[in-house]
């Protein structure tokens, strides 16, 4: 069964340190993975996404995140935080549906 | 480019009661899914609309129900409420390409339902 795991329900950082965001999935085939932010009481938007294409993946606002199949991770890092970027990360990955993780809540401390 | 639009924004309810939510796509696009939320968890999905049918269901009971619209909008009902309904209702919408239904979702503002 497909599954997604983010290691962390809480992280904190200080501003301008690096951020990271851990995440493990569980398929039994290599799907293709995604992270979304949610801001309070807003929708979901797409920070970047992992298709079988190259395994560092670029996205939006500095974030990256590396697909390690050995690892089955796809772990999300930014080099340097911003308070803006305080707000709810998820990881997701396809399956026969949209599988989401629980979620990590980002702080950033001025 | 108008994105994922959903209404109402918030919404009461008591038991028992049955309640619709809307959501227009992204223009272009013409598949859409609904997600249920949970405070505190990640988005649990619920169903997928295609060409007007229910293509995919996660593991919801059939007091939710829903429709596509040939302009591909979309609703989502729930009947005989219960506490446990109270949640943020999520809509994603996406593209068939080539017959396939591309795996990127655009994901709207939601829907908070509070039920009584």
């Amino acid at each position: 069964a497909q599954s997604v795991t983010q290691l962390d329900s809480h992280v904190s950082v200080s501003e301008g340190t690096p951020v990271l965001l851990r995440c493990n999935y569980s398929s039994s085939y290599s799907p293709s993975l995604f992270w979304y932010v949610q801001h309070p009481n807003k929708g979901l938007q797409l920070l970047l996404k992992y298709t079988s294409a190259a395994t560092l993946v670029k996205g939006i606002n500095g974030f990256e995140a590396e697909f390690k199949k050995s690892e089955t991770s796809f772990h999300l890092t930014k080099p340097s935080a911003h308070m803006s970027d305080a707000a709810e990360y998820f990881c997701a990955a396809t399956g026969n549906q949209f599988y989401f993780g629980t979620g990590t809540s980002l702080t950033v401390i001025p | 480019d108008a994105g994922v639009t959903q209404s109402p924004t918030h919404l009461i309810k008591t038991r028992g009661q049955q309640v619709t939510l809307r959501c227009s796509p992204k223009s272009g696009h013409d598949t859409v899914s609904w997600y249920q939320q949970a405070l505190g968890q990640g988005p649990q999905f619920i169903f997928q609309y295609y060409e007007e049918e229910e293509r995919q269901r996660g593991n919801f009971p059939d007091r939710f129900s829903g429709h596509q619209f040939p302009n591909y909008s979309s609703e989502l009902n729930v009947n005989a409420l219960l506490l446990g309904d109270s949640a943020l209702y999520l809509c994603a919408s996406s593209l068939v390409l080539g017959g396939r239904i591309t795996e990127t979702q655009y994901f709207g503002p939601g829907t908070r339902l509070l039920v009584l």
